[in-house]
């Protein structure tokens, strides 16, 4: 079985500082991890991915994310926040060797103030 | 280019009527989903297919059934609408072969049950 948990339903930062949006997983097998994002009324776009290869993995807009086994975590990072980066974050577990099935998170909220 | 469309778009339909969401893919996938997305709980698994004349229920099918009878196409029918099948509805595929996992989303279906 797996399981995406997003430790915050909200994230207010002011442009300009870092960002930290929050994932832990549970995952039976090897699992791929993924952050998507969605701009209000659009479709959802993949930002990065964890595949089992290096584990820090660098994204689009400057953003990265770090596979941590030890402390099943995924965090999603960016030093510098834009105004374009508001929008909905998810964090998405994939078992490698299981089912294959996506499970997604409940989604995080980025807000960005001037 | 490759592509996953949608139709229709907007949706409004009356309680007890039949509809459905059409959903087609040229990549050639293997696998399709359809996830529902409501506030608060991200996306959650509607139906799932890993090919042709494959079809799986996922954590909320109740109300909603899915045929595949080619590798492009993934329709969600809704047999009797209800107001709690207000929602915006992503259909997605991805290959399925180890180490990706990746979804390729569509647009998105907003549909509204009066």
């Amino acid at each position: 079985a797996q399981s995406v948990t997003q430790l915050d339903s909200h994230v207010s930062v002011s442009e300009g500082t870092p960002v930290l949006l929050r994932c832990n997983y549970s995952s039976s097998y090897s699992p791929s991890l993924f952050w998507y994002v969605q701009h209000p009324n659009k479709g959802l776009q993949l930002l990065l991915k964890y595949t089992s290869a290096a584990t820090l993995v660098k994204g689009i807009n400057g953003f990265e994310a770090e596979f941590k086994k030890s402390e099943t975590s995924f965090h999603l990072t960016k030093p510098s926040a834009h105004m374009s980066d508001a929008a909905e974050y998810f964090c998405v577990v994939s078992d490698l060797g299981g089912s294959y099935i996506p499970t997604f998170g409940r989604g995080t909220s980025l807000i960005v103030h001037p | 280019d490759a592509e996953i469309t949608q139709s229709p778009r907007h949706k409004i339909t009356e309680t007890g009527r039949q509809v459905t969401l059409a959903c087609h893919q040229t990549w050639n996938h293997n696998n399709m989903f359809w996830y529902r997305q409501d506030l608060g709980h991200g996306l959650r698994l509607i139906h799932y297919s890993y090919g042709v004349h494959d079809t799986n229920k996922g954590e909320v099918s109740d109300g909603y059934s899915v045929s595949r009878s080619n590798t492009e196409d993934l329709p969600l029918t809704l047999e009797s609408a209800a107001s709690s099948q207000t929602s915006v509805y992503f259909c997605a595929s991805n290959s399925g072969t180890l180490n990706t996992g990746e979804l390729f989303f569509g647009e998105g279906s907003r549909l509204t049950v009066l």
